[in-house]
């Protein structure tokens, strides 16, 4: 079965103390982003990776890191966490044929930064 | 302006019409359109990808590219009350998958 699965699902935390937040995907897709998706803001990029060792900024990267040095993990990491952070985070992996496009999302991170 | 904007809604719609959503963007380097359908609480799921002008139907679904007026749209034909969810519609520059999101369209099917 074709999954994409995060880690923790929910995460209360404090300002300041470091976290990571897993994502693996099973499909052996290529491409891996992560999203932040916030009421009134909607859906925006955070990382995109288009392959082991590829990763890239989207629209709203600040505060946050990435690594690609495995295929199939591509962890989020928040060396500082501030309120600011607070927000639903999915993980996605991607593979593209033309004319085909296949795309998951991970069930989603709900992180709390108090 | 947004890059990718979309009517918030809620669109209403009775059972077994069409329901027609509608994106437009502003980057005229956006070369690949996605549809996604996300229920309240669950994870965005892809239900339509186009890339050339023109139509593009999947079951259902139709998606309509019109790059020189740089609109997308979405048609759901035979509207069941299950398609109740917000729609979001998203942009990607090149095959590099950076997307940018309009911010969803809810969609009420009434039975």
């Amino acid at each position: 079965e074709a999954q994409v699965t995060q880690n923790p699902r929910y995460l209360i935390t404090v300002t300041g103390k470091k976290l990571t937040v897993t994502c693996s995907q099973n499909m052996n897709h290529e491409y891996m982003s992560w999203y932040r998706q916030d009421p009134g803001l909607g859906l925006r990029q955070i990382y995109y990776s288009m392959n082991v060792e590829v990763t890239d900024k989207g629209d709203v990267p600040e505060g946050y890191k990435v690594s690609r040095k495995e295929k199939r993990n591509f962890p989020l990491i928040l060396e500082s966490p501030s309120p600011n952070q607070t927000s639903l985070y999915f993980c996605a992996s991607s593979s593209r044929t033309p004319p085909s496009y296949e795309q998951y999302f991970g069930p989603g991170t709900r992180l709390t930064v108090t | 302006q947004k890059e990718v904007e979309q009517n918030s809604g809620p669109l209403s719609v009775p059972e077994g019409a069409i329901a027609s959503l509608n994106c437009t963007y502003s980057d005229r380097g956006s070369q690949s359109f996605f549809w996604y359908r996300q229920y309240s609480g669950k994870s965005p799921e892809l239900i339509m990808f186009i890339y050339s002008n023109g139509d593009k139907e999947d079951g259902r679904f139709t998606a309509q590219l019109n790059k020189a007026s740089q609109y997308v749209s979405l048609l759901i034909r035979d509207s069941q009350p299950s398609d109740s969810a917000t729609y979001l519609c998203a942009g990607e520059k090149a095959a590099g998958n950076k997307l940018t999101f309009g911010g969803g369209t809810r969609v009420l099917v009434k039975p």
